[in-house]
């Protein structure tokens, strides 16, 4: 089965600038999750979706990160004005439905360097 | 407080040692517990995924949770160079529906 799709995997942008990731989940994973995990901590869910409805976006910081998944398959996280305390790696998972919904695969991630 | 305490080491142990992981948590809520492992540059992949209290055994990893003192530990016994990775625990309130809450990680390095 293949596995968790990201890109780009490496982004480097100015503060102010905006930026935005894809993610591919698992062909069938009804729930997509996108996470920020900055150098030294563990993963912080910014946004949870299932299908294509929002389940939970309370850490996403609304006023500057924005995200979609259209037709209940691939998303995509944007930033827009970037600062520099979003640098990290933004990691994409997803899991299926029913039994095995706490069972979360994970993309490689794509990181992020805001100067 | 964090609601999820982990040692970030490093943690160095020779090839063959085994190697002791834990994490300690506030909300008494968590009911399902799960261990990743993450490689350099890699995302994190699930190892463990016990629920409630009670031991559980897979190869060469062992979970312990205690639900009573809100602690849980990954024991990996004969350890080898290729188990080098940050080990991150991670914990839910359901079984489904739920955001998983992370431990901040413990960097290992087994040395040859």
């Amino acid at each position: 089965e293949a596995g968790v799709a990201q890109s780009p995997r490496y982004k480097i942008i100015e503060k102010r600038q905006s930026v935005a990731f894809w993610c591919n989940p698992i062909s069938g994973h009804a729930t997509l999750y996108w996470y920020q995990q900055i150098l030294g901590q563990g993963p912080k869910l910014l946004i949870q979706f299932q299908n294509n409805g929002v389940v939970d976006d309370s850490q996403l910081p609304k006023d500057r990160f924005s995200a979609e998944r259209l037709k209940g398959v691939d998303s995509t996280l944007k930033i827009q004005p970037a600062k520099l305390e979003d640098s990290a790696v933004y990691l994409c998972a997803s899991s299926p439905g029913g039994v095995g919904a706490n069972v979360l695969t994970f993309g490689a991630g794509s990181r992020l360097t805001v100067l | 407080q964090k609601e999820v305490e982990q040692d970030p080491g490093p943690l160095s142990v020779p090839e063959g040692a085994i190697v002791s992981l834990n994490c300690t948590y506030s909300n008494s809520a968590f009911q399902y517990f799960m261990w990743y492992r993450q490689y350099s540059r890699k995302g994190p992949e699930l190892l463990m995924y016990t629920y409630s209290s009670g031991n559980k055994e897979d190869g060469r990893f062992t979970a312990q949770v205690d639900k009573s003192s809100k602690y849980i530990s990954l024991f990996i016994r004969d350890s080898q160079p290729s188990d080098s990775a940050t080990y991150l625990c991670a914990m839910s309130e359901q079984a489904a529906g739920n955001k998983l809450t992370f431990g901040g990680g413990t960097r290992v390095l087994v040395k040859p």
